[in-house]
Parts: structure tokens; C-alpha cells; sequence
């Protein structure tokens, strides 16, 4: 079955430490991988996607295929971080169609 | 360019009722996605559009929804006689075209509640 794993529902850091923000995916072939993030009262947005291997806001995210795993670091996080994040997957023979983890919630504390 | 729009912003209904949802994509995007997420849930791909065409509705329930993307005007996702199981936000998402995964912008969503 295709699916994606955020095991936490909330994670609070304090401002300048680093985050990791979690993701498992289960998928028999090659998956592309993004990471959504919705900051208070906006619309969801894509941040990243590893066919990119880009890093955005100073996140990267880095596809581990023997642990299946796609976790969201920053090593200093700020304040306006703060929003929920989202992974997603999207299977090969459907693309357009992508399979979102639950969420989780960063809280960068002052 | 306005961004994907989607109306009403919060809808209420009685058991029973319908409720239509609209979706109006981003100007010169021709693809529509509608994706449900309930509480505590991450969101859920229920159906895939172009213009006229139904591509993909397998996350659709097979009764009461119904969705369409007409020539003119904006994408409906259409829900007869609602329950509360219902009760959830749905958002849409628009993009240009098909290509090596091409992006998809999302709306605000309309939240939905089911009394």
C-alpha cells in the first residue's frame, strides 16, 4: 500500500535550534518525495521536492531509500518557521495524484 | 493571477441537503485536482479533471459525489444528501499541465459542516 508516516503530530523547538521534521513513506517503486507547508491563514504551498534537490528557507530534505524516509531538516530555525508541514508522495504511474502524510505542526518558540 | 479560488469559504448544511463547492484554477491552468482531508488527517486525493473530462475519480465515493469541469466556468465537486461523516474541508488545486509532476497550486479550501 502507498503511504506516508509523520510520527509527529507537534514539534516545538526553541528559536536558533535545528529541526527535523520526520517522514516515512511505503511505496514499491521509485516515488517523487515533496515536502507542503501551510503557514497560518495561507493556502498550502510546496517547499521542496527532491527530484530538485534544492534548499528552500535553508530546508533540505534528502530521499534515504533504504530507511524509506524523506525528513525535513533546518539547522537554525526561526521564529517565523512556525506552521504545519506536510510530505507527500506521488506514485510514478499516476504523478498528479499525491498522498499526504498527516502533518506536523512546528512551533519555534521564542 | 489571483490564485486558485474556491467558494464558499465555509458551508453548513442539514443531513440530507446537497452541497455544491466551487473551484475556479488559476488563469491558464487546465488541470483541477480535489483533495478531502478530515480532522486530524492529512489530505486525501479524490478526483482529477481537464476541461470536460473526468481523468481519474478513483478517491471518489461512489455514491452522493459527483465533480465536473465544464468548458466555461468553474469546477463544481457536488455532494447529495450530506451526512455528517461529510463534514471535512476540501481543497482544490490547478495546474498548467501534465509533465514530469508538474506543480499544484491549492485554494484556501471550503470547509464543510455537516449539522
Amino acid at each position: 500500500a502507498q503511504r506516508v508516516t509523520q510520527p509527529e503530530k507537534l514539534l516545538s523547538v526553541f528559536k536558533g535550534a535545528p529541526v527535523e521534521l520526520k517522514c516515512n513513506y511505503s511505496y514499491s517503486g521509485s516515488p517523487e518525495l515533496f515536502w507542503y507547508v501551510q503557514y497560518s491563514r495561507q493556502r498550502l504551498q510546496l517547499l521542496l521536492r527532491h527530484i530538485s534537490r534544492e534548499s528552500i528557507k535553508g530546508f533540505t530534505a534528502d530521499l534515504n531509500k533504504g530507511e524509506t524516509s524523506f525528513h525535513l531538516k533546518k539547522p537554525f530555525a526561526q521564529e517565523e518557521d512556525s506552521a504545519m508541514y506536510y510530505c507527500a508522495l506521488s506514485p510514478m504511474d499516476s504523478s498528479y495524484k499525491l498522498i499526504f502524510g498527516s502533518g506536523t505542526r512546528l512551533l519555534v518558540r521564542p | 493571477n489571483a490564485g486558485v479560488m474556491q467558494n464558499p469559504r465555509h458551508l453548513v448544511r442539514r443531513r440530507g441537503q446537497e452541497a455544491r463547492l466551487r473551484c475556479s484554477p488559476m488563469k491558464g491552468h487546465s488541470h483541477v485536482y480535489w483533495y478531502r482531508q478530515l480532522p486530524e488527517e492529512g489530505l486525501k486525493f479524490m478526483v482529477y479533471l481537464q476541461k470536460e473530462n473526468i481523468i481519474d475519480e478513483s478517491g471518489m465515493p461512489k455514491e452522493r459525489f459527483s465533480a465536473e469541469f465544464p468548458k466555461e466556468g468553474p469546477s463544481i465537486l457536488r455532494i447529495q444528501q450530506v451526512v455528517r461523516g461529510d463534514s471535512a474541508a476540501y481543497f482544490c488545486a490547478s495546474s498548467p499541465y501534465i509533465e514530469n509532476t508538474d506543480t499544484q497550486y491549492f485554494g484556501p479550501g471550503t470547509r464543510l459542516t455537516v449539522l
